[in-house]
């Protein structure tokens, strides 16, 4: 079936510590995205991709890494500068870059939440 | 800059109520507006309207738009425990339509 896949669904980051958040998607589209989810604030945008090898923050990308080698796959860094990375962190994807593709819905997967130990 | 509010934040109906959940928006130049259910983990995608006063309906949920003043509703009539979820609504604009801006969401509980 096709849809995508986030892992792991649960990740502990120590102090000082780089921790990476895989995304996989096998719907054959073009955009990729990264939210944070933290309780009564719905989705923030911390990075996303448009075409492979091209990726533009979003409203909070300071802390976090991102590459986009593979049209499948998009992972997230969170870097130790990222001093506040307790969240829910949610993947997701839409078809083409834009045009007749510009109104198709996202799809997510069911999430990594991540915690500091 | 483009702002997505949804309201109310959360609701508490009992089975069998009717309930209408309120997403109003500011945008530089409209393209749509999306509604999700988030229950415990994936969002999954409801409806997306882009016209006006065209309602889409999908059995007892059903949303429409006022591209003039600005805001969406989506409505559940006869709620059911299942309909229990996190509602959200989100945008995109002419300018950059592969970056959807998302509403805070509206926690709705029923009680059976």
């Amino acid at each position: 079936d096709g849809g995508i896949t986030q892992s792991p669904k649960y990740l502990f980051r120590k102090e000082g510590q780089n921790v990476t958040l895989s995304c996989e998607q096998n719907l054959n589209h073009d955009a990729m995205y990264w939210y944070r989810q933290d309780p009564g604030q719905g989705l923030r945008l911390i990075y996303y991709s448009q075409i492979v090898n091209d990726f533009q923050k979003g409203d909070i990308a300071e802390g976090y890494s991102v590459s986009r080698e593979k049209k499948e796959s998009f992972p997230l860094t969170v870097t130790s500068a990222q001093k506040n990375p307790t969240a829910f962190y949610l993947c997701a994807s839409s078809g083409g870059q834009g045009g007749m593709f510009g109104n198709q819905p996202q799809h997510f997967g069911d999430g990594t939440r991540l915690s500091i130990l | 800059e483009d702002k997505v509010v949804q309201s109310p934040l959360s609701l508490v109906v009992h089975e069998g109520d009717t309930v209408t959940l309120n997403c109003s928006y500011e945008v530089t130049n409209f393209r749509s507006l999306l509604w999700y259910k988030q229950e415990k983990k994936a969002p999954t995608f409801l409806f997306m309207l882009t016209s006006s006063g065209i309602e889409k309906k999908s059995g007892r949920l059903s949303s429409i738009l006022d591209k003039k003043e600005l805001f969406s509703i989506l409505n559940i009539t006869a709620t059911q425990t299942g309909d229990s979820a996190v509602y959200l609504c989100a945008l995109t604009n002419l300018y950059n339509f592969n970056k959807f801006y998302f509403g805070s969401g509206t926690k709705l509980n029923v009680k059976p």
